[in-house]
């Protein structure tokens, strides 16, 4: 098993550009997470999904956009980039049911910066 | 809402020192209660968990109780090893929170030989 892939590991973007980070998992969970990590901080949560077709906002999902098609795909895009973006982006799932413990499997992390 | 709290950082020991990491929590619910690991360049790994009150989470010589009476899930290592150099994250996951987990800001361990 690869677990959660993520791609770009580096991108470097100009003010304004749009792109896609991908995320895929090969573990069939129905969750999936989309977090930032910001240098020194902790994690904040942008986007969630439940399974396929399903998303919902976390703390700070402003300026991005989430799909979930498939159960094994979530990816996170970014439209008109700013510099508050440059921060590095983590993907994650995890297997849900009633009582579950819901241990997540993180991605190695896309780093991203704007200029 | 739920909350995690950390320990501030950065931690600095030296090799073969005791650690500790403190961790308290607030939830609402019947929280399942995590420590992931990050290091240099890479993503979150689980270190250790522990889903009910007085479980004990161990791996890698790394342990937490869960102590449901001081909300706290603190971190310890008997003797730590310049591998050890890494972020420590304190989590909680509750059922009655739609899926959403709850971190700490992360704890920064520099381990020297």
């Amino acid at each position: 098993n690869a677990g959660v892939t993520q791609t770009p590991k580096f991108r470097i973007l100009k003010i304004g550009q749009s792109m896609t980070l991908q995320c895929t998992q090969d573990m069939n969970h129905n969750y999936m997470y989309w977090y930032r990590q910001d240098p020194g901080m902790g994690l904040k949560l942008i986007y969630y999904s439940v399974g396929a077709g399903i998303t919902d906002k976390g703390e700070v999902p402003n300026g991005y956009n989430v799909s979930r098609s498939t159960t094994e795909d979530f990816p996170l895009r970014l439209e008109l980039a700013a510099p508050s973006q440059t921060s590095v982006y983590f993907c994650a799932s995890s297997y849900r049911t009633s009582g579950s413990d819901e241990t997540q499997y993180f991605g190695p992390g896309t780093r991203l910066l704007v200029l | 809402g739920n909350s995690v709290t950390q320990m501030e950082g950065p931690v600095t020991l030296s090799e073969e020192a005791f650690l500790t990491i403190n961790c308290t929590y607030t939830a609402t619910g019947y929280p399942s209660l995590f420590w992931y690991v990050q290091y240099p360049g890479e993503g979150l790994q689980l270190l250790l968990k522990a889903t009910k009150a007085d479980d004990k989470g161990s791996n890698k010589g790394f342990e937490a109780t869960y102590r449901k009476e001081t909300t706290s899930f603190h971190l310890e290592k008997g003797s730590v090893q310049v591998s050890d150099s890494a972020v420590y994250f304190c989590a909680l996951s509750d059922t009655t929170n739609a899926g959403k987990s709850t971190f700490g800001d992360g704890t920064t361990l520099t381990v020297k030989p």
